[in-house]
This record gives C-alpha cells, structure tokens and sequence, in this order.
C-alpha cells in the first residue's frame, strides 16, 4: 500500500460540535502532519508526530487537538471550531530518517457553520 | 526566517512549449527541495525532488535544477501538454521535516 488515505472526504459542523478527521498510511513511514490549505494557498504546517511523538505545533489554537495512537495513525480532534477553520485538512507521511518527500492524503473538506 | 519565494504566479504556455518555475528560499540550511503538483479538488502529489548535493536531476520531461549559492531553484516541463496544466508548488524542507512552501504558480497548457 503506498498510499494515505483521510476520512472523512466531506465534513460540515456546527461551531459548538466535536469531531474527528483521521488519516491512515501503511507505508512504514514513522513522521506523519497536518495540514491547513485554504483556496488558492499553498498547504501551512500544523502539527508533526515523529515517532508517534509531536514534535512541531506551529501554534495552531487548542480548538485542534492531535493525536497519534500508533505509527500509521494520525487523528485531528475538532471542537468549537470557527467559520474562518473551513478548509481543506490535508495529513502526509515521510520517512523520519531522511529529508524526504511527503506523501499527502486526499483531504477532508471541512466547513464550520 | 523562513520564507520561499515562487515565480511566476501564473504561467500560460502553448501545447508542446517548455515551462519554467523558480523559487528562491532564505535558510541557507535547507538541503531538500520538492516541487508538488496539485490538480483541482486533488491532493498536492511529489513530482519531482531534489537534494543540496545535487545539481540537477531530471524525470522524463521534467527537470529541477539547484544553485546553491545563490539560494535557487527551478522547475523546467518540456514538451508541455495539457494534462500539465495545474497549480504547482515548490518548497524546501528545513529543522528536519518542516516543509515551507512557495505561494504557487498556476500552470495552464493551451492547445
């Protein structure tokens, strides 16, 4: 499998609902991320698990709560989310060795009502 | 700090004519450097890299090339099609794993 696969695709909630987007890779990879991108925006760095360990939080408000319960899990807990946090939540993996390239997931289409 | 700059921020090119994409990055650390396709509604996808011991390196009809010195890097697609057209991103990884990426350039193919 060399794919990362997030669900769900589409997500609309409510500001005062929780939620969760997940995302999964078998590709043995052992650094996993977050992503935010708006329309027309490159993807911003949210959080990065290495090792099952979060090693980076680019100071993403604590209404996003991340959550890595093994090496090809990554989880988003949202809660009391804003309209401005709809975006696309992109995940990705690498190898934690190496430099190397990050293989993104499909995405969940988040909008906040 | 961080920062990657990326030019131009559209590009429109005939069918079968070369493309080109340059970025400039400011940490003079950063020793990796992917450039990432991302079609509409489609996640971004890993075309081509390239690291800082390499000069150049090349995939079919594409190519990146790195200059080190001046903190420089390009994108090159020959024989364009429009399956091509799409926003591109580059970006360059420093502390280890952190990926900055540039603004993107819209690439449209036109047959």
């Amino acid at each position: 499998d060399t794919e990362v696969t997030q669900t769900p695709k589409h997500l609309v909630m409510g500001m005062t609902n929780k939620k969760s987007l997940k995302c999964e890779q078998h590709m043995g990879h052992r650094a996993m991320y977050w992503y935010k991108q708006k329309a027309k925006k490159p993807p911003e760095l949210m959080f990065v698990y290495s090792y099952e360990k979060l090693s980076i939080n680019e100071s993403v408000p604590s209404r996003f709560s991340p959550e890595c319960p093994n090496s090809s899990l990554l989880n988003l807990h949202l809660h009391a989310l804003q309209p401005e946090d709809s975006a696309l939540y992109l995940c990705a993996s690498s190898q934690e060795e190496v430099a190397g390239g990050q293989f993104f997931g499909p995405g969940t289409r988040l909008t906040v009502l | 700090g961080e920062n990657v700059e990326q030019h131009p921020s559209t590009l429109s090119v005939q069918e079968g004519d070369s493309a080109v994409i340059k970025c400039t990055y400011s940490d003079s650390a950063s020793n990796y450097f992917p450039w990432y396709k991302q079609e509409l509604g489609k996640r971004p996808q890993l075309i081509i890299d390239i690291r800082s011991n390499v000069g150049e390196k090349k995939d079919q009809r594409i190519a990146v090339t790195l200059n080190k010195t001046a903190k420089h890097f390009s994108l090159h697609i020959t024989e364009t099609q429009p399956e091509d057209s799409a926003v591109y991103f580059c970006a360059a990884i420093i502390y280890g794993n952190k990926l900055v990426f540039g603004a993107g350039t819209i690439l449209r193919v036109k047959s």
